[in-house]
C-alpha cells in the first residue's frame, strides 16, 4: 500500500518569502507529526495531530512555523517569512494512533527546504 | 538534558561481523518505548526494532537485537552478521508515555559505514 508522501521533495526560496510543504500520511491513520532534521542531526519533533487538531504544538520554533490538517488527513505546514536557518529536511510520520507505548511512525520521505 | 545519548558519531564494522551502537536514554517515566531508525543516504527513515520498557526480553528483529538494560537505561542495538547495505546513520528514540502524544525523541544519531 502507499506509504506517508511529502511534496515538494525538494524547495528552494528566499529569505523573506512563505513556503507550505503538505503531507499525504497513509490512509487512516489518525495521528500525524511532523519533526524537523538539520544537517548531521536527529530529528526534531515540531507538532502532533490527532485527527484535525494540533494536539501539541510545543516544537513549533516561533510563531513563524504554522500547521493545518482541516479533515484529518493531508497537513500543511506553513513558514512565513522564511529564515536562513529554517534550512532543513521536514519529515511527516503517521501512526494508527497512540493508544500504547508501542506506536509505530511511518515516516515520509521528507522535504528539503533550502532557504537562500 | 539530553534525553537520548548516542556517543559514537561514526563508526566502522567489517562486512560479516557484529557491531553495537550505544544508546543511553534519560526519563522519570515508568512506561516508555524505545526505537531504532536506520536512515539511509537516500534519506528515508526506516523503523528498525522497538523495545517497551516492561518488556523483560530483549527485541530481536532478524538481524538487530536490542541489548536493554534498564537499571543503566541503554538500549544498545547490535547488529549481527554486517552487510554493505547496513551502512547509514542509525538514530535511537524514545517515546514516554507521559507525553500523551507519542512524539518521539530523538538522539544525533550514529554513521555506521561497513566495509568490504
Amino acid at each position: 500500500g502507499a506509504g506517508v508522501s511529502q511534496t515538494p521533495s525538494n524547495k528552494v526560496t528566499e529569505k523573506g518569502k512563505y513556503v507550505e510543504l503538505r503531507c499525504d500520511p497513509i490512509s487512516g491513520h489518525t495521528a500525524l507529526y511532523w519533526y524537523r532534521q538539520s544537517l548531521g542531526q536527529g530529528p526534531e519533533f515540531l507538532i502532533y495531530f490527532q485527527g484535525t487538531g494540533a494536539a501539541d504544538d510545543s516544537g513549533l520554533p516561533n510563531d513563524r512555523f504554522f500547521a493545518v490538517r482541516p479533515e484529518g488527513s493531508v497537513s500543511t505546514l506553513k513558514i512565513q517569512r522564511t529564515e536562513r536557518g529554517d534550512s532543513a529536511v521536514y519529515l511527516c510520520a503517521s501512526s494508527l494512533g497512540v493508544g500504547s507505548s508501542y506506536n509505530e511512525q511511518f515516516f515520509g520521505p521528507g522535504t528539503r527546504l533550502t532557504v537562500l | 538534558a539530553q534525553k537520548i545519548t548516542q556517543t559514537q558519531p561514526g563508526m566502522f564494522v567489517q562486512e560479516k561481523e557484529a557491531v553495537t551502537l550505544d544508546c543511553t536514554y534519560d526519563t522519570s517515566d515508568q512506561s516508555y518505548g524505545l526505537f531504532w531508525y536506520k536512515q539511509p543516504s537516500s534519506g528515508e527513515m526506516i523503523f528498525l526494532i522497538y523495545q517497551g520498557s516492561y518488556d523483560e526480553q530483549n527485541a530481536t528483529e532478524g538481524r538487530y537485537s536490542l541489548n536493554f538494560q534498564k537499571a543503566r537505561k541503554s538500549a544498545n542495538l547490535v547488529i549481527s552478521a554486517s552487510q554493505l547495505g547496513d551502512s547509514a546513520m542509525y538514530f535511537c528514540a524514545m517515546r514516554e508515555a507521559s507525553s500523551n502524544t507519542g512524539k518521539l525523541i530523538f538522539g544525533q544519531g550514529t554513521t555506521l559505514q561497513v566495509k568490504p
